[in-house]
């Protein structure tokens, strides 16, 4: 079935650090993906998402590419601020219209 | 409403004690899923409700676990018996259609702790 695999955290940086959180998925035909950020104490919020190949979704200086050839889906910023620690969760929505969420990462970022 | 409500936003219960968790989608979504995040780890699909479709449920740990929609409005999670495996929080997200062309929106989630 459809699966999402992330990068185990935690992933810990300093700040204005270029980040990356890597994301690669499963899925038969063509999934839409998605990164949710959960910020410490708060609920789950979309980031940003991308619903054909080759788009590119953006959101608070966040990006990500649907790589259809590599199943990929990684998560990017230029420079971190501590406010952008978090756990990021990639998660596809297949044919099954179901979310499905990979497990999660940490991310930590020291002043 | 003009987002996700779900209720209570804490319960506690003790160990075999049943449970119900109430979940209001957003006016006119016709989607709505019940997820659980246990402590430290990632969200573990429930149950899927789509318009008048039957539900998906096949995310259900067992059979202690059921979840009802009265047509396209409010959702409730029960759990029978409850067991201290079943502390986590549960959380409801609707969509205007499922699939992802459609945003799914979260609510803030019921944090269950069994004791």
């Amino acid at each position: 079935g459809d699966s999402v695999t992330q990068m185990e955290g935690p992933v810990t940086l300093s700040e204005e650090a270029f980040l990356t959180i890597n994301c690669t998925y499963t899925a038969t035909g063509y999934p839409s993906l998605f990164w949710y950020v959960q910020y410490p104490g708060e609920g789950l919020q979309l980031l940003l998402k991308a619903t054909k190949a080759d788009d590119k979704g953006s959101n608070k200086g966040f990006e990500a590419t649907y790589r259809k050839e590599t199943t990929s889906f990684h998560l990017e910023k230029g420079s971190v601020q501590v406010s952008d620690s978090a756990v990021y969760f990639c998660a596809l929505s297949g044919a099954t219209n179901k979310l499905i969420f990979g497990t999660g990462t940490l991310l930590a970022i020291q002043p | 409403g003009a987002g996700v409500s779900q209720s209570p936003s804490n319960k506690v219960t003790e160990k075999g004690k049943d449970v119900e968790l109430r979940c209001d989608p957003i006016s006119g979504h016709t989607a709505l899923y019940w997820y659980r995040q246990r402590l430290g780890q990632g969200l573990e699909f429930l149950i899927y409700f789509q318009g008048n479709s039957a539900p998906d449920k096949s995310g259900l740990p067992s059979d202690r676990f059921s979840a009802e929609r009265t047509g396209e409005s409010v959702s409730t999670l029960t759990i029978q018996r409850t067991q201290q495996e079943d502390s986590a929080v549960y959380l409801c997200a609707s969509s205007l259609q499922g699939g992802g062309n459609y945003g799914y929106t979260f609510g803030s989630g019921t944090r269950l702790t069994v004791v």
